[in-house]
């Protein structure tokens, strides 16, 4: 089974700044990961598909980057409507498992 | 506008069943995987179970396989979850998703069970 590890499991930066956070596949998954952001009491909401992929309707300061193993995802200027729990998703084109790396809540300093 | 509205949730005793239903519209429901993921009070995201679009593929998490069974009616356009031997650990908010060409592109609200005597 696939494992995806983020980090980190939180932080806290100040409104402007620039945020990163990076998940780590076990293997090899190509482009084939998600970033979803999550704010308390509502369903996930997919920001980044395909692993660079801005979805429609999306702010532009947020954006991803990688492949193969290795993945970041980055608020470029951090808001205060950000403040949410971001999540990883790894999947595949056939159905199957869909892994999840652990979520990273991000704070306002 | 794809909607996935869950129901079926509520309060259970250990040992108990419940079966939850997501409904959908504003898509060709016959046409998409299905996923049910679940999050505890507290907790990250965990994948439960998946359906691809005609019933074909069927996927379990190793923590519900033999208890919980996925199926969907296409005519009705309705994923559905059975829940069977229900556990303190089965607490929490089920979610329906969809899975377009990128993964889980579209979510429900989410339906809470909890399990408790």
């Amino acid at each position: 089974d696939i494992q995806m590890t983020q980090s980190p499991s939180s932080l806290s930066a100040s409104v402007g700044n620039r945020v990163t956070i990076t998940c780590q596949a076990s293997q090899d998954i190509r482009y084939f990961l998600n970033w979803y952001q999550q704010k308390p009491g509502k369903a996930p909401k997919l920001l980044i598909f395909d692993a660079s992929n801005l979805e429609t309707g999306v702010p532009s300061r947020f954006s991803g980057s990688g492949s193969g193993t290795d993945f970041t995802f980055t608020i470029s200027s951090l808001q205060p409507e950000d403040i949410a729990t971001y999540y990883c998703l790894q999947y595949d084109l056939l159905p199957g498992a869909l892994t999840f790396g652990g979520g990273t809540k991000v704070e306002i300093k | 506008e794809v909607q996935l509205v869950e129901s079926g949730g509520g309060l259970v005793k250990p040992g108990g069943s419940l079966r939850l239903s997501c409904a959908a519209s504003g898509f060709t429901f016959s046409n998409y995987n299905m996923n049910w993921v679940r999050q505890a009070p507290g907790k990250g995201l965990e994948w439960v179970s998946s359906i691809s679009s005609s019933s074909t593929y069927i996927h379990y998490a190793d923590s519900v396989k033999g208890r919980f069974t996925i199926s969907r009616d296409n005519a009705k356009n309705s994923l559905y979850l059975h829940m069977n031997s229900l556990r303190a650990d089965d607490t929490a908010v089920y979610y329906c998703a969809r899975s377009g060409s990128v993964g889980a592109d579209s979510w429900g609200q989410g339906t809470l069970v909890t399990v408790s005597s």
